[in-house]
């Protein structure tokens, strides 16, 4: 069984430009949500992916916006990326309806210069 | 406005003793609470739950306890090991269809030999 694994790990990207970034959910996961990090704060709810569909939001911006694929993977777009938008990115996968826990990848740093 | 709070951002307790990591909440909202454990660079680990209907949860060395009333949780670790050096978020997650996590900024726990 694999866990969430997350691509990149790192990046840096300049302000004004677009990014993606990938989740791939633990074997079996149907939902995946995403979060943003910042510093020396606690994660906060961008949006959740379940059958392919976002399941609600948090409040971000549209340029936010997600996909998830028939194998339950995963990707966060970032448009017009702004200095603000540098923070940790962490993907949680579950199972919808089964259980309350949630399971984390590693995250990816993106930072905006 | 933090719907989750913990209020300690740091602890430091000796080795074997008990460790106990608060945390309070405004929003009756809420069926399942969370707690992760973080180490830098990494994404949250799962540690334990506890439903809204409950008032105790054991897991080896973790126990969350909840009193509704109080509207206050906490996560006892008995005894505690260097290993659990870490920062430790409490979670709680939103009832409706998504479910998301709403998190406490943390508390970082310094277990010392």
């Amino acid at each position: 069984e694999t866990g969430v694994t997350q691509s990149p790990t790192h990046l840096i990207k300049t302000r004004g430009q677009q990014v993606t970034l990938r989740c791939s959910s633990q074997s079996g996961h149907n939902t995946v949500s995403w979060y943003q990090q910042a510093l020396g704060q606690g994660p906060q709810f961008i949006f959740q992916y379940y059958r392919e569909e976002e399941n609600g939001r948090g409040n971000f911006p549209p340029r936010f916006s997600g996909l998830q694929f028939p194998n339950y993977s995963s990707e966060l777009n970032v448009n017009a990326l702004e200095l603000d938008d540098s923070a940790l990115y962490l993907c949680a996968s579950s199972i919808q309806g089964i259980g309350a826990e949630a399971f984390f990848g590693q995250g990816t740093r993106l930072t905006v210069v | 406005d933090q719907q989750v709070k913990q209020n300690s951002p740091s602890l430091s307790v000796q080795e074997g003793r008990i460790s106990i990591l608060n945390c309070d909440y405004t929003n009756s909202m809420f069926d399942y609470f969370l707690w992760y454990k973080k180490y830098p660079a990494e994404g949250p680990t799962f540690l334990i739950s506890i439903s809204s209907i409950k008032d105790k949860n054991e897991d080896g060395r973790f126990t969350v306890f909840l009193n509704k009333s109080a509207k206050h949780l906490s996560l006892h670790i008995v005894p505690s090991q260097p290993g659990d050096s870490a920062v430790y978020f409490c979670a709680a997650r939103e009832v409706g269809n998504n479910r998301k996590l709403i998190w406490g900024l943390g508390t970082s726990l310094a277990v010392n030999p």
